[in-house]
């Protein structure tokens, strides 16, 4: 089984629309991740978190939220859904490595497409 | 604020050709530096990494070497073959919050 999983894996939804994506890990890492990707614009840090108490926004924040329910599960809201928000979304851990840096481990992705 | 700018793609090579993907970098202090592979349908992979000034990072048959002197990280591979084919992302990561700076990704086509 996958260590960081993503639901659903592809979305359509309507301008307007609430819509919530889904992240799990089983990896036990405390540090977790959303980013967006856009063609040409490599990935934007949206929100990111480092334990269930310590949420902090990102880049690109704006017009998205997040929960971060447990250790292992991170949502990212969209509240109220535009069609500039069609991207792919990727969730991602992150645990200390050998050398000092914190490597992060990514998730299968979501695309969302607004109309 | 910190940057990390690639050599634009596509790249198209012939199977056994010699790889080289360019990244250059702002930083303000010290970061780490990662090259990242994104297969087709798949989430991002970390390639391989360098910690601090003249580190080589390998894997796979990929090399790094981390310059401080020229902030660069380039990408290199002796002989490609068709499996390589991917985007590939150069990043850094540094301060206490650690998050990834990336740039745009250079989609490399191996031919047969």
């Amino acid at each position: 089984d996958a260590d960081v999983t993503q639901t659903p894996r592809n979305r359509i939804t309507k301008t307007g629309k609430r819509i919530m994506l889904e992240c799990s890990q089983t990896k036990g890492h405390d540090r977790m991740y959303w980013y967006r990707q856009d063609p040409g614009l490599g990935l934007r840090l949206i929100y990111y978190s480092f334990d269930v108490k310590d949420i902090n926004k990102g880049e690109i924040s704006d017009g998205y939220s997040v929960s971060r329910q447990a250790q292992a599960k991170f949502s990212l809201s969209l509240e109220s859904a535009i069609p500039n928000q069609t991207a792919l979304y990727f969730c991602a851990t992150s645990a200390l490595g050998v050398g000092g840096s914190y490597e992060q481990y990514f998730g299968p992705g979501t695309r969302l497409t607004v109309t | 604020g910190d940057s990390v700018t690639q050599m634009e793609g596509p790249v198209t090579l012939s199977e056994e050709a010699f790889l080289t993907i360019n990244c250059t970098y702002t930083a303000t202090g010290y970061p780490s530096l990662f090259w990242y592979v994104q297969y087709p349908g798949e989430g991002l992979q970390l390639l391989l990494k360098a910690t601090k000034a003249d580190d080589k990072g390998s894997n796979k048959g990929f090399e790094a070497t981390y310059r401080k002197e020229t902030t660069s990280f380039h990408l290199e591979k002796g002989s490609v073959q068709v499996s390589d084919s991917a985007v590939y992302f150069c990043a850094l990561s540094e301060g206490s919050a650690r998050q990834l700076t990336f740039g745009s990704g250079t989609q490399l086509t191996v031919l047969p």
